[in-house]
């Protein structure tokens, strides 16, 4: 079965600073991976996702992640933060299983930002 | 194109009371899906059907929680009776048929269930 970790529960980051998150992803075929933010009392909002090809997605509000296979990553980076971007930030693996697609949440890393 | 809708936004009540969320999928969407996010926490399954079959209710907790989709479009959840365990956020999300490629899915705004 498929599994999401996020190690970093919160983050704090100063305005204009660059932002990493981390996403850790266990699941034995090609994944299918997205970074979802939901801000206060919101929906969750797709930001990007890999299905396949250049292993740099490029997403909405100016971030980007990479997938790494050999270390079953799939990193959102920004590189200069916006006082708006503090939010809830999740990762997601999708697969196909016999019951059809199936998506896997991590976690969630909260992000603070700093004036 | 429309969302994902969802409602009520907002629902408060006491245990042992009993509630119902209601969720209209894209149009043309085969696949829907009902997720509960605790605070604090990822959203988690519960429930997924395709057209008006279950495909997956492992993670539906069944003494309490019901769901149907009876003419494979728009959809309810129901609990009866509700804990205190059970405030959470219920979305609803839908995508394609997912039987022979990934689909994405497409999520609603949510319910904010608050269980006194």
């Amino acid at each position: 079965a498929q599994s999401v970790t996020q190690p970093d529960i919160h983050i704090t980051v100063s305005e204009g600073a660059s932002l990493e998150l981390r996403c850790n992803y266990s699941y034995g075929a090609t994944p299918y991976l997205f970074w979802y933010v939901q801000s206060p009392g919101q929906g969750l909002q797709l930001l990007l996702k890999y299905f396949s090809g250049d292993t740099l997605v490029q997403g909405i509000k100016g971030f980007e992640a990479e997938f790494k296979r050999s270390q079953s990553s799939f990193n959102l980076r920004k590189p200069t933060v916006h006082w708006s971007d503090a939010a809830e930030y999740f990762c997601a693996v999708g697969a196909m299983v016999a019951a059809g697609n199936k998506l896997t949440f991590g976690g969630g890393t909260r992000v603070l930002v700093k004036p | 194109e429309a969302g994902v809708a969802q409602s009520p936004r907002y629902k408060i009540i006491e245990k042992r009371q009993s509630v119902a969320f209601w969720c209209n999928p894209i149009s043309g969407h085969a696949t829907l899906y009902w997720y509960q996010q605790i605070l604090g926490q990822g959203p988690k399954l519960l429930i997924q059907f395709q057209n008006n079959g279950v495909v997956d209710d492992s993670q539906l907790p069944k003494d309490r929680f019901s769901a149907e989709r009876l003419k494979g479009v728009d959809s309810t959840l129901k609990i009866q009776p509700a804990k205190l365990e059970d405030s959470a956020v219920y979305l609803c999300a839908s995508s394609a048929s997912g039987l022979r490629s990934y689909n994405e899915q497409f999520f609603g705004p949510g319910t904010r269930l608050t269980v006194l």
